[in-house]
C-alpha cells in the first residue's frame, strides 16, 4: 500500500543554518513524488516535483529509491522559510501526503 | 486566471445534520479532488472527479459523497454529521490528464460540528 511518511511534526532551525524536512515513502513501482507548503494565511501550493530535478526558493529534494526517502533540503535557512511542508505521492491520479512537518526559522 | 474557489467559508453544524460543500475549479481543468485535513490526520484523501465520473475514492465511510457536473464543479456532501467530521475540507483542481501532478487548491471550507 502507499504510503508517505513525515517523521517529524515540527522543526526549529536557525537562520542561515540548514534545513532538512524528511520524508519516507512506500510504494511498488516507480514513484511520482512532490513537496507541497502552505505558508501562513495562503493556500497550499506546489514546491517542487523530483521530475523535474529543479530547485525552487533554494530547496533541493533528490529521490532515494535505495532508502525509499524523497528529503526536502535548503543549505542556508530563511525566515520565509516559516511554513507547513507536505510531502506527496502520486499514484494513478491519486495523491497520497504525508501528515505535514511544520518548519520554524528563528530569526 | 481565477483560482479554485470553494464554499461556504466557514459553516456549522450539528450532529445528525448533513452538510453540502461546492468547489469550482480552474477554467480548463477537468479533475477536481477534496481532501479532509485535520491537525492529527494531516490531508487524507477524499475522492477525485475527472469529467463527471468518480475515478478515485479514499477511505472514508459511505456519509462522504460527491458529484461533479458537466462544468467540472464540483459538490461534497457529508450526511449524518459526527464530531469528528469537524476539519477543514480543501479541494484541488488539476488538468488530471497527460499532466505534471501539480494540484491548484482552495482556501478550503471550515466546518465545525457541535
Amino acid at each position: 500500500a502507499q504510503r508517505v511518511t513525515q517523521p517529524e511534526k515540527l522543526l526549529s532551525v536557525f537562520k542561515g543554518a540548514p534545513v532538512e524536512l524528511k520524508c519516507n515513502y512506500s510504494y511498488s513501482g516507480s514513484p511520482e513524488l512532490f513537496w507541497y507548503v502552505q505558508y501562513s494565511r495562503q493556500r497550499l501550493q506546489l514546491l517542487l516535483r523530483h521530475i523535474s530535478r529543479e530547485s525552487i526558493k533554494g530547496f533541493t529534494a533528490d529521490l532515494n529509491k535505495g532508502e525509499t526517502s524523497f528529503h526536502l533540503k535548503k543549505p542556508f535557512a530563511q525566515e520565509e522559510d516559516s511554513a507547513m511542508y507536505y510531502c506527496a505521492l502520486m499514484s494513478s491520479n491519486q495523491f497520497y501526503f504525508g501528515t505535514g512537518t511544520s518548519l520554524t526559522v528563528i530569526p | 486566471k481565477a483560482g479554485v474557489t470553494q464554499t461556504p467559508r466557514y459553516l456549522i453544524k450539528t450532529r445528525g445534520q448533513q452538510v453540502t460543500l461546492s468547489c469550482s475549479p480552474i477554467s480548463g481543468h477537468r479533475s477536481v479532488s477534496w481532501y479532509q485535513q485535520t491537525p492529527g490526520q494531516g490531508l487524507q484523501f477524499l475522492f477525485e472527479y475527472f469529467s463527471e465520473t468518480q475515478r478515485n475514492k479514499g477511505n472514508f465511510p459511505g456519509r462522504f459523497s460527491g458529484r461533479q457536473f458537466s462544468n467540472s464543479r464540483s459538490e461534497m456532501n457529508v450526511s449524518t454529521l459526527e464530531l469528528g467530521d469537524s476539519a477543514l475540507y480543501l479541494c484541488a483542481s488539476s488538468l488530471g490528464q497527460g499532466w505534471s501532478g501539480e494540484l491548484f487548491f482552495g482556501e478550503g471550507s471550515r466546518l465545525t460540528v457541535l
